[in-house]
Parts: C-alpha cells; sequence; structure tokens
C-alpha cells in the first residue's frame, strides 16, 4: 500500500498570505495525484488532479506541483473560504489511499 | 448540476448488516466506475472500494474485504455498497464518488455525495 503523508498537520496564517502543504509518497505515484478541500459538514471538492491540472472551477490561486514522491499544493493567496481541511490522494496503484491531512487554519 | 445521493445508513449492532445505495442525476452513472469513501468521526478519509463501469472488476481495501460487496446496477442507474459483519471501527459517514474520467479506472474522484451516516454500536 503506497502511504502518503501529509505535512505540515495544521498550518495557521492570515488572509492574503501564501500557503504551501505537502504531500509524500512512500513509493512514486509518477503524476498521479489530485488534491481535495474539505469544509466542516461538506463533502470534499476536487481541486487538483493529475498533480497539476485544475479541475473545472477551481480559481487559479490554487495550483499544484511535483511527481515522483513529492508533491506540492499552493494557494498563492488565502481567502477567507480557503480555511479548511486539505487531503491529497494517489491513484497510481490499488488500494487508492489519502494522506491524513492538513487543517489550514485562521491566525 | 451533477449530483450524487446516498442513503441507507443508520444505526445497527455489531455484527449487523446494511445496504447503501447511491443515484446520480445530471449524468448517466453507469458511464462512470465509481468508488465508496469513508470518514470516522474527526478522522481522515479512508477509500474503501471501487467498481468499474461494467461491475466485472472490483477492489477493496484490507479493512472491509471479506465483508463489504460493491455491486452496480447499470439498468436503474444505481451504486450500492452491502456491509455485512460491521463492527464499532465501520462507524463513519460513507460517501459514493465518480471518477473523474469516462469509462477509466483508478482515477480521482470530481462529483460526490453528501455522504450516509453508518452508526454501528450496541
Amino acid at each position: 500500500e503506497i502511504v502518503l503523508t501529509q505535512s505540515p498537520a495544521t498550518l495557521s496564517l492570515s488572509p492574503g498570505e501564501r500557503a504551501t502543504l505537502s504531500c509524500r509518497a512512500s513509493q512514486s505515484v509518477s503524476s498521479y495525484l489530485a488534491w481535495y478541500q474539505q469544509k466542516p459538514g461538506q463533502a470534499p471538492r476536487l481541486l487538483i488532479y493529475d498533480a497539476s491540472k485544475r479541475a473545472p472551477g477551481i480559481p487559479a490561486r490554487f495550483s499544484g506541483s511535483g511527481s515522483g514522491t513529492d508533491f506540492t499544493l499552493t494557494i498563492s493567496s488565502l481567502e477567507p473560504e480557503d480555511f479548511a481541511v486539505y487531503y491529497c490522494q494517489q491513484r497510481g496503484n490499488w488500494p487508492l489511499t489519502f494522506g491524513g491531512g492538513t487543517n489550514v487554519e485562521i491566525k | 448540476e451533477l449530483q450524487l445521493l446516498e442513503s441507507g445508513g443508520g444505526l445497527v449492532q455489531p455484527g449487523g448488516s446494511l445496504r447503501l445505495s447511491c443515484a446520480a442525476s445530471g449524468f448517466t452513472l453507469s458511464s462512470y466506475a465509481m468508488t465508496w469513501v469513508r470518514q470516522a468521526p474527526g478522522k481522515g478519509l479512508e477509500w474503501v472500494s471501487a467498481i468499474t463501469v461494467s461491475g466485472d472488476d472490483t477492489y477493496y481495501a484490507d479493512s472491509v474485504k471479506g465483508r463489504f460487496t460493491i455491486s452496480r446496477d447499470n439498468s436503474k442507474d444505481t451504486l450500492s455498497l452491502q456491509m455485512n459483519s460491521l463492527r464499532a471501527d465501520d462507524t463513519a459517514m460513507y460517501y459514493c464518488a465518480k471518477d473523474l474520467r469516462l469509462l477509466g479506472t483508478l482515477d480521482s474522484f470530481d462529483v460526490w455525495g453528501q455522504g450516509t451516516m453508518v452508526t454501528v454500536s450496541s
């Protein structure tokens, strides 16, 4: 099973600041990595797929990068609605797996 | 608007069974591989099971293998998850999710339902 490790567990930032979230895979997943945002009481929402492709309707302030085992989600300037939990997910191999999440909270 | 709606959750005793269903609106569910993902209270996301478009191939997390069965009825455009021998650690919100790509598998998920809660307790 491919283990995804997200860091940091919690990121405390202010609106307007840049957020950098990391996801590290225990073995290569090529570019087969996605990022999701989840707010309390809501289902996850797909932000980025195949490491760097924005899903339809996702603002340009969200960007993804990386390949192999190291991936990054960057939010260039945090908006109030961006404070949420973010998960990475790999589709390189069965079983599909998710990272443990990064909570982006208001400082 | 593309939507998924889960049903069938509830309170069940340890060792009991429950069947979850998922229906789509705004798209043809039968054209996509589908997945179940769960989330225990206050915890992260856990992939549970997936099924190909034809239904010929199914995949399970080790934690549910042998106890859960995923299936689909393409004539009714529905997805199901039969859960047997339920345990306390199966308590979670269960989401059905649609694969991003048509006719694919091993994918990301672009449409999610709002979830149905399963509580396993005596």
